[in-house]
């Protein structure tokens, strides 16, 4: 299947270890926000989500901090594992610009997940 | 059905030529998005439909691409007289109605122009 991967940062993990994926994004204005897995040769995979009025939001095994102050998103993967190899997007929706549907996607991050 | 599908797989034309992209969401979902997708990149918005009205369409690139949802469901990209620089993976995604839900993805389409 295709890269997804080619010139992204790379986060290299050992199994078991925490990740701790990082993002900035663009506009202040932006009030949701999500996390997406993307596998070789597959779509963009949701993960988890969290709106502007949240600053946490756990999932299983991931959680997500939203830092509104300076932009700033992060997705923590706890005991991480060979199948969460894959490049991870941030992505933030905003009610501006006339638009309120699209999405707009931050630069990815491949993680490596030695065993 | 279970998740977003996207027809072809692949497509290969030649330039100049027209292609249709063809999208099929999941079943319920209202809101259906296409974006291009770049290698190494995250995906572009193009346009997006609520039912059968498209919503928005300030992310396509110029008047040679279109899209259509005429009964709310399936969705058509169209790309008339194709050049090289269209090449590229397009990807569709879909989501139930309200403000804040996410996006669903399907595998795409690469599209390759000789």
């Amino acid at each position: 299947g295709e890269s997804v991967g080619l010139h992204l940062p790379t986060l290299s993990v050992q199994e078991g270890d925490n990740s701790i994926i990082n993002c900035a994004y663009s506009n202040s204005a932006s009030d949701y926000f999500i996390w997406y897995k993307q596998e070789s040769g597959k779509g963009p995979q949701f993960i988890i989500d969290i709106r502007s009025n949240m600053d946490k939001r756990q999932g299983q095994r991931v959680t997500v901090l939203l830092n509104k102050t300076v932009k700033h998103l992060s997705l923590q993967i706890a005991a991480t594992q060979p199948g969460d190899s894959a490049v991870y997007f941030c992505a933030e929706k905003g009610n501006y610009g006339g638009s309120q549907g699209n999405l707009i996607f931050g630069k990815g991050t491949k993680l490596s997940v030695k065993p | 059905g279970a998740g977003v599908s996207q027809s072809p797989r692949y497509k290969v034309t030649k330039r100049g030529q027209d292609v249709a992209l063809r999208c099929d969401p999941i079943s319920g979902h209202v809101s259906l998005y296409w974006y291009r997708q770049a290698l190494g990149q995250g995906p572009e918005f193009l346009t997006y439909f609520n039912y059968e009205a498209q919503q928005d369409k300030s992310g396509l690139p110029n008047d040679r691409f279109s899209a259509e949802r005429p009964e709310g469901s399936i969705s058509t990209l169209t790309i008339q007289r194709t050049e090289q620089r269209d090449s590229a993976m397009y990807r569709c995604a879909s989501s139930l109605a309200g403000g804040d839900q996410p996006q669903h993805f399907g595998d795409g389409t690469r599209l390759s122009i000789l």
